[in-house]
């Protein structure tokens, strides 16, 4: 158990729709990232937060925002979905914004299909 | 524009043998790596990292062997066992550190 725990682990819904994934990240970290895995694809970095803060962007789409709030938690809000959405969601937290040895901690991910 | 390789998308070892698993880099940036584990269901599990002032770190049965003239890093894990039978991916990170490009993975099976 790496101490991250993301909700919901299974999400289904329909093309134009919108949904919000939520992220906890280890007690003290206040790095918060979030990832994009699709079928047969490596992990694409979407976004970084830091304390609340917005730090590095990867390849994240218009659509998709992201945020983290006072307490720390993080929550992904995708929006008008089409099926090429449909990927495992990755959130991984870490003590330090940057530095070498920032292991990051990966939280168990989730689904989600769109039909 | 994949940053990160990972050319064998699979690999078979025998329980006892030595695992190989192979990665190339393009950007010349990058200093830090690093190896993830993931097994089914679950999110990837931080496995070892190197820096570029090495050649090599080892943690345990894990060796990772970095070639920077090649732009190149391998891991290597002695004696392969059944419960390393997951997915590997490589990662790499260049100052200031904050964003990790990773490689597609290779999935490993080790055969008892």
């Amino acid at each position: 158990d790496s101490g991250v725990t993301q909700t919901p682990k299974h999400l289904i819904t329909a093309t134009g729709q919108r949904v919000t994934l939520r992220c906890s990240p280890r007690s003290g970290d206040l790095s918060v990232y979030w990832y994009q895995q699709s079928l047969d694809q490596g992990l694409q970095f979407l976004i970084q937060y830091y304390n609340g803060e917005e730090r590095a962007k990867g390849n994240i789409l218009e659509r998709f925002s992201a945020q983290q709030f006072p307490d720390l938690h993080s929550e992904l809000n995708l929006s008008s979905l089409e099926l090429g959405d449909s990927a495992l969601y990755f959130c991984a937290s870490s003590t330090r914004t940057s530095g070498i040895g920032n292991e990051q901690f990966f939280g168990p991910g989730t689904r989600l299909t769109v039909l | 524009d994949q940053q990160v390789k990972q050319n064998s998308p699979s690999l078979s070892v025998q329980e006892g043998r030595i695992s190989i698993l192979n990665c190339d880099y393009t950007n010349s940036m990058f200093d830090y790596f690093l190896w993830y584990k993931k097994y089914p269901a679950e999110g990837p599990t931080f496995l070892i990292s190197i820096s570029s002032i090495k050649d090599k770190n080892e943690d345990g049965r894990f060796t990772v062997f970095l070639n920077k003239s090649a732009k190149h890093l391998s891991l290597h894990i002695v004696p392969s066992q059944p419960g390393d039978s997951a997915v590997y991916f490589c990662a790499a990170s260049g100052f200031p550190y904050d964003k990790v490009i990773f490689g597609p993975g290779t999935s490993l099976s080790v055969i008892p």
